[in-house]
């Protein structure tokens, strides 16, 4: 079935350094891929989103890159700041039967940050 | 400010048990959702539902019903706990999706529940 690969699990970088996470999808049908970072003890929340007919977006430090041949996409954090660190989640959209749709999540990674 | 308020932090109940987990929303949201989030797994859709007193199945409904009789309150029933339920519960919601738009989902914060 639908399945979203999340690579790496955990990452570990210092502060001002870059992040890159990144996630490949199986759906070929899938048109939306959106990021959530859950901080500790809360739920996550919607930091970037993108779908497939644009290769790129840019929101302040954070970006994310979709390559619809490849089925990937990745999110990219510039010079991270302690506040960063949490969990990432990608996902990707698929048409649920019904014609809803519902979002396909990758297994998280945890980020990092050390001043 | 956007809200999704779950009724507990954390749970403890013991096998066989039934389990009420409610989840309540302040924005008039069409679609309302439940996950479960498991170390290394991501989040897992349970159940959601996209009005009063409609619901469909997600991609692990086995052991779990939900409910839904006010727009604003859906709960999510573990109808005979088991240890193999111990996890973290989200829950969510959204404006009804059209076609050619997609709506943030509006996470709570989370029950943790623990069955022994």
């Amino acid at each position: 079935g639908e399945n979203v690969e999340q690579h790496p699990s955990t990452l570990s970088v210092q502060e001002g350094d870059s992040a890159v996470i990144k996630c490949t999808y199986s759906d070929s049908a899938s048109n939306y891929f959106p990021w959530y970072k859950q901080e500790l003890g809360k739920g996550p929340q919607l930091i970037i989103d993108i779908r497939s007919n644009v290769g790129e977006k840019k929101d302040q430090r954070i970006a994310v890159t979709l390559n619809k041949t490849a089925k990937h996409f990745s999110l990219h954090i510039t010079e991270t700041q302690p506040e960063d660190s949490a969990v990432y989640f990608c996902a990707a959209r698929r048409k649920f039967s019904g014609g809803y749709n519902k979002l396909i999540f990758g297994a998280g990674t945890r980020l990092a940050v050390h001043p | 400010d956007v809200k999704v308020t779950q009724s507990s932090r954390y749970l403890v109940k013991r096998t066989g048990e039934k389990v009420f987990l409610e989840c309540v929303q302040d924005m008039d949201h069409e679609n309302m959702f439940w996950y479960r989030q498991d170390p290394g797994l991501g989040l897992r859709l349970i159940y959601f539902s996209y009005d009063v007193k409609m619901k469909e199945k997600g991609d692990i409904p086995e052991g779990y019903s939900v409910s839904r009789e006010k727009k604003e309150r859906f709960s999510l029933i573990l109808e005979s706990a088991s240890t193999n339920q111990t996890s973290m519960y989200l829950c969510a919601s959204s404006l009804r999706v059209r076609t050619g738009t997609d709506n943030e989902q509006f996470f709570g914060p989370g029950t943790r529940l623990t069955v022994l």
